[in-house]
């Protein structure tokens, strides 16, 4: 069946080192999303990408959709504590669901 | 603009009990709605969405049901609460119109004793 692989599970950086979470899918994406949860909150909605090969920035995040549109990347630049919590991919699964990620986890190194 | 409230924000509640939360979209109508479960450090299981009143589809069999009784509410029950169900509840809503992206409310965290 239809899977988002995301990985790394977790990474522990430095504050002000950069931080990357790689998605790949086993089929090709109408569009992918992005999310963030902070620790004890709720997954918030970041950003979406459509078309292949797109990249777009907020601010020190820079997200990326593949050519194929199978694979994406969220990139942040200069690690802040205000950026520690999990970060989610997903992916339509039909016209009414959503297939995620299991996440990865962006813990700052005191 | 649309807000999504959840409640009760924590419950403790023995093994055996039933449950219910409800959860409620306020500035858009005719919403998709969905609950998931998120175990401590884990992802985020669909457990159930809806893309209208009344009509319901559930993802994960379980002790767990979903009603949606007016266009921007729903609930999620149990009769018989298991040890299992312990977890962090999560409704989320998104536009009904080819338009994907979710959003959550504030959860409820559930403690099974």
């Amino acid at each position: 069946g239809q899977q988002v692989m995301q990985i790394p599970q977790y990474q522990h950086v430095q504050e002000g080192e950069d931080f990357t979470t790689y998605c790949n899918s086993s089929t090709t994406l109408s569009n992918i999303q992005w999310y963030k949860q902070r620790p004890g909150g709720h997954p918030v909605f970041l950003i979406q990408l459509v078309k292949s090969g797109e990249v777009k920035k907020q601010k020190r995040l820079t997200f990326q959709f593949g050519e194929a549109k199978k694979n994406s990347s969220l990139h942040i630049t200069a690690t802040q504590t205000t950026d520690v919590g999990t970060y989610f991919c997903a992916g339509p699964r039909s016209n009414y669901q959503l297939i995620w990620g299991a996440g990865t986890k962006l813990i700052i190194k005191p | 603009s649309q807000t999504i409230h959840q409640w009760p924000a924590t419950l403790v509640q023995p093994v055996g009990s039933p449950l219910s939360l409800e959860c409620t979209v306020e500035g858009t109508s005719n919403p998709n709605l969905y609950w998931y479960r998120q175990a401590a450090g884990r992802g985020l299981q669909l457990l159930f969405y809806s893309v209208g009143i009344g009509q319901i589809s559930s993802e994960v069999p379980q002790n767990l049901s979903a009603s949606r009784p007016q266009d921007r509410q729903f609930i999620l029950s149990s009769k018989k609460l298991l040890l299992s169900d312990s977890g962090f509840y999560l409704c989320a809503w998104s536009r009904g119109t080819g338009r994907y992206e979710q959003y959550f409310g504030p959860g409820t965290r559930l403690t099974v004793t």
